[in-house]
């Protein structure tokens, strides 16, 4: 298996703009996470999703933020309209949950700078 | 809520040094733990995991014990190389989605 894949891997793009980072999860796998990752905060957590539902998006910053699983290997965060400080390296991660939860294997990220 | 603290960095050792990274966690239940490690430039990769009391993961020479009565998860490695240097995360998994602690950068100096 390839592993989860993330595109693109870099993006810039001016304030104002609208941005689409992709996802394609590991084949079998039914959970799908995006996190955040600054030098100031960490890895943050922004969303989660289980069977294609979101269960938790109380990490998603605001209203300008949205993500979505158009099927069960594939999902997008959109930022519109995106800000400077919404400069950060993204990344997807997933796994399988079934009756135990289970390790996430991570994507390589999408590093995100916006002007 | 669930939490995870591990050791402020960074951290600077000579090689074949032995190495200590400290982690402890809160949780309700009985979460299973990991630490990941992160390359430069490179997403998070799993490097070893317990999935309860008293597991020991290990994995390329790297180990971890699961200390439910400590509630503590330390890495340890008996012999440091330069290609260890990266940034270590701890990470908890209950009910919630993967909660990491802020990571620990190592530097390993020939």
């Amino acid at each position: 298996d390839a592993g989860v894949i993330q595109s693109p891997r870099h993006e810039v793009t001016e304030m104002g703009q609208e941005v689409t980072l992709r996802c394609k999860l590991i084949s079998g796998h039914n959970s799908l996470f995006w996190y955040r990752q600054t030098m100031m905060r960490g890895l943050e957590l922004l969303i989660y999703f289980n069977n294609n539902v979101p269960i938790d998006d109380s990490g998603m910053p605001e209203d300008r933020f949205s993500a979505k699983m158009p099927n069960a290997s594939f999902s997008t965060l959109k930022i519109q309209p995106s800000e400077p400080r919404d400069s950060a390296v993204y990344f997807c991660a997933s796994s399988f949950d079934g009756q135990m939860t289970t390790e996430a294997f991570f994507g390589q990220g999408t590093r995100l700078t916006v002007v | 809520g669930d939490s995870v603290t591990q050791m402020e960095g960074p951290v600077t050792l000579s090689e074949e040094a032995f190495l200590t990274i400290n982690c402890t966690y809160t949780a309700t239940g009985y979460p299973s733990l990991f630490w990941y490690v992160q390359y430069p430039g490179e997403g998070l990769q799993l490097l070893l995991k317990a999935t309860k009391a008293d597991d020991k993961g290990s994995n390329k020479g790297f180990e971890a014990t699961y200390r439910k009565e400590t509630t503590s998860f330390h890495l340890e490695k008996g012999s440091v190389q330069v290609s260890d240097s990266a940034v270590y995360f701890c990470a908890l998994r209950g009910n919630t989605p993967l909660v990491f602690g802020k990571g620990t950068r190592l530097s390993v100096i020939a």
